[in-house]
């Protein structure tokens, strides 16, 4: 499979602050990786999909001027929250797309004070 | 409208106990259906998968069996362990059509001693 990395896997910050967050692929070249959010014992939700030298697509509902999705390479894809509000707090995990099956990253913990 | 239904939300199993885990899909054009293990903090890791050709595939301790007509597969975890604990997640996607994954809402398993 795939191996993906996220950074970082922790993240503490002051409310209006923007925090970026680090989608890797160690083993492959991506070009599709997905941004998903995970709230305490809830399943996952798509936020949206990043294409490597393009536009991301974001599903309804998700504030594109906020997440920030920026895909400058097969290997790399950041969000970036900006603004970030308490209610912005959330388990971020990204996953790209290798032969038909998405592997994930370990997640990122965002706190927002 | 859910595109995969999951159930139960929760499963407590003692140890070498079978745990089965039940999942619904609506898009018959469902092509790819995997399911993901996750443990506290840590990001989905990809368990097993089927694909509708086959009825049953067994990996190990673990076994999906799908049933097409009726548009439903579930995990069957054999001997179940401790270290088994953790939430898992189905899901269902089309392939080749930049890999959209639905998925199911979790199961909480607990194997107890």
């Amino acid at each position: 499979g795939a191996v993906v990395s996220q950074h970082p896997s922790r993240v503490i910050c002051k409310s209006g602050t923007s925090v970026k967050i680090e989608c890797r692929s160690l083993d492959f070249q991506a070009t599709t990786m997905f941004w998903y959010r995970q709230f305490p014992k809830k399943s996952l939700m798509l936020m949206a999909t990043s294409n490597e030298g393009s536009k991301a697509t974001y599903e309804q509902g998700v504030e594109k001027d906020k997440f920030l999705i920026n895909h400058a390479s097969l290997t790399l894809s950041t969000l970036t929250v900006t603004s970030a509000h308490p209610e912005d707090s959330s388990f971020y995990i990204c996953s790209v797309d290798y032969t038909d099956t998405q592997y994930f990253g370990p997640g990122t913990r965002l706190t927002v004070l | 409208q859910q595109q995969v239904k999951q159930s139960p939300q929760s499963l407590i199993v003692q140890k070498g106990g079978i745990s089965i885990i039940n999942c619904a899909y609506e898009n018959t054009a469902f092509d790819y259906f995997p399911w993901y293990q996750q443990f506290p903090g840590k990001g989905p890791a990809l368990l097993i998968a089927i694909r509708p050709d086959v009825s049953e595939k067994k990996e190990g301790r673990f076994t999906i069996s799908f049933n097409k007509s009726a548009k439903q597969f579930s995990l069957h975890i054999m001997d179940s362990q401790p270290g088994d604990s953790a939430t898992y997640f189905c899901a269902a996607t089309l392939s080749n059509t930049g890999n959209q994954f639905y998925f199911g809402t979790g199961t909480s398993l607990t194997v107890i001693p």
